[in-house]
């Protein structure tokens, strides 16, 4: 079974700064998609990037984007010009693509403070 | 753009008593998941439903069972509700993985249960 890791329970960033929050997983499978999405206060979970396994390009959505690194099953996310709006519970999932099994994995989530 | 959505928003149920969350999904969108996210949580699988047949099965107790309907929206029944069964139920919805653009799964509001 795939497992994802997050090992930053809790982050902090300065307004404007940048932060980078880390994940980690296992999985025997070659091909998949990771995602980060965003938990505000609200508790709405609202997807703040994916990344398909096979481009080795990394994705990048506005201030958002990804250090993919397959061989290390390694899948940060860097918020760059960090604004209060950041500040959310961050977690990162994983999505088999083999039929039948398109749940979403998530890590424990990290926490992250934008102090003004 | 349309969203998924849940009904009820919040839910207070007394112990063994029944409780029916409802799921509206995107509208064209065929493919619906179920999660539970307890307090200080990481999301969990539940079940998932495609084209109205079960799709794949997570940790959903038997005390729980759902269906898709010819309209796609979903259902998910609960019964002999216990304290430990309060969380926050997420509904996702997608459309069956053809591509790899459309089969990302957006999430509704969330139901919150309380089991009093």
């Amino acid at each position: 079974a795939q497992t994802v890791t997050q090992s930053q329970p809790e982050m902090s960033v300065q307004e404007a700064e940048t932060v980078t929050l880390s994940c980690t997983y296992d999985t025997s499978e070659s091909d998949y998609y990771l995602f980060w999405y965003k938990q505000p206060p609200s508790r709405q979970m609202i997807l703040v990037i994916r990344q398909e396994a096979y481009k080795q390009q990394n994705a990048t959505e506005n201030r958002f984007s990804v250090n993919f690194q397959k061989a290390a099953k390694s899948f940060s996310l860097k918020i760059s010009d960090s604004q209060l709006g950041d500040a959310a519970m961050y977690f990162c999932a994983y999505r088999s693509t083999q039929g039948g099994s398109e749940k979403l994995v998530f890590g424990k989530g990290t926490k992250l403070t934008v102090n003004p | 753009a349309a969203g998924v959505i849940q009904s009820p928003r919040h839910l207070i149920k007394e112990k063994r008593e029944t409780a029916t969350l409802k799921c509206y999904p995107i509208p064209r969108h065929d493919t619906v998941y179920w999660y539970q996210q307890g307090p200080g949580q990481d999301p969990q699988f539940l079940i998932s439903f495609y084209e109205k047949m079960q799709s794949d099965k997570g940790s959903i107790p038997d005390r729980f069972s759902a269906q898709q309907f010819s309209d796609y929206h979903s259902e998910l029944n609960m019964s002999s509700l216990e304290l430990g069964d309060s969380a926050l139920y997420f509904c996702a919805s997608s459309l069956f993985p053809e591509s790899p653009f459309t089969d990302t799964q957006y999430f509704g509001p969330g139901t919150r249960l309380t089991v009093l």
